[in-house]
């Protein structure tokens, strides 16, 4: 069966520290992997997606990237975090021949 | 206009009653469309996702599709405590692979 994992579970980062976030998924190949942002009370927004090694597209402008290394490897960053950046961090992937996403248990980023 | 709109709630339902949740968007020409929970604190999970119009029935969950009217909706049969979470509407774009979420309903089942 597939599984998917994030780590660090939780952060709390100084203002205009840099940020990894990992996302890895097992038991699947070439899945597409999606980095969403949930901030308090808000919906999940989406902030990159990738649909093979290599490749990401950004959905929304910001001090945020994406990288995927490896097939079943996702790493948001940044260089500088922003107050605003502050959220829970979530990680999805979808087989890539069917729709629906999975999501990993998340990240929760606390900037200070 | 948002994209995809729930009633943020909170959806108050006595234990044992039916919770109906609704959802509306606004492409015509979405195909696909998702249920998620979401406990507090916790990452969502799929419940069920339906593509066709009319009903789908996966145990007490029940998804609804009225494509015409552009709305999906959710109904949860004999509610339970633990059915008390944040419930997420997802659709299908017209970009394949990409889903629009809702805000999320409340729904908190009372004993």
């Amino acid at each position: 069966s597939q599984t998917i994992h994030q780590w660090p579970a939780t952060l709390v980062q100084p203002v205009g520290s840099p940020l990894s976030l990992e996302c890895t998924v097992e038991g699947t190949s070439n899945p597409n992997l999606y980095w969403y942002r949930q901030a308090a009370g808000r919906g999940l927004q989406l902030l990159f997606y990738s649909v093979g090694i290599g490749q990401i597209s950004s959905e929304v402008p910001q001090n945020l990237s994406a990288s995927r290394p490896q097939d079943r490897q996702f790493i948001l960053s940044s260089k500088k975090l922003l107050l605003s950046d502050s959220g829970f961090y979530l990680c999805a992937w979808d087989s890539g021949t069917q729709e629906t996403q999975y999501f990993g248990p998340g990240t929760r980023l606390l900037v200070l | 206009q948002k994209e995809v709109e729930q009633n943020s709630g909170p959806l108050s339902v006595p234990e044992g009653a039916i919770a109906s949740l609704n959802c509306t968007y606004s492409d015509r020409g979405s195909q696909s469309f998702f249920w998620y929970r979401q406990y507090s604190g916790k990452s969502p999970e799929l419940i069920m996702f339906i593509y066709s119009n009319g009903d789908k029935e996966d145990g007490r969950f029940t998804a609804q599709l009225n494509k015409a009217s552009q709305y999906v909706s959710l109904l949860i049969r004999d509610s339970q405590p633990s059915d008390s979470a944040t419930y997420l509407c997802a659709v299908n774009l017209r970009s394949w692979g990409k889903l629009q979420f809702g805000a999320g309903t409340q729904v908190v089942v009372t004993p």
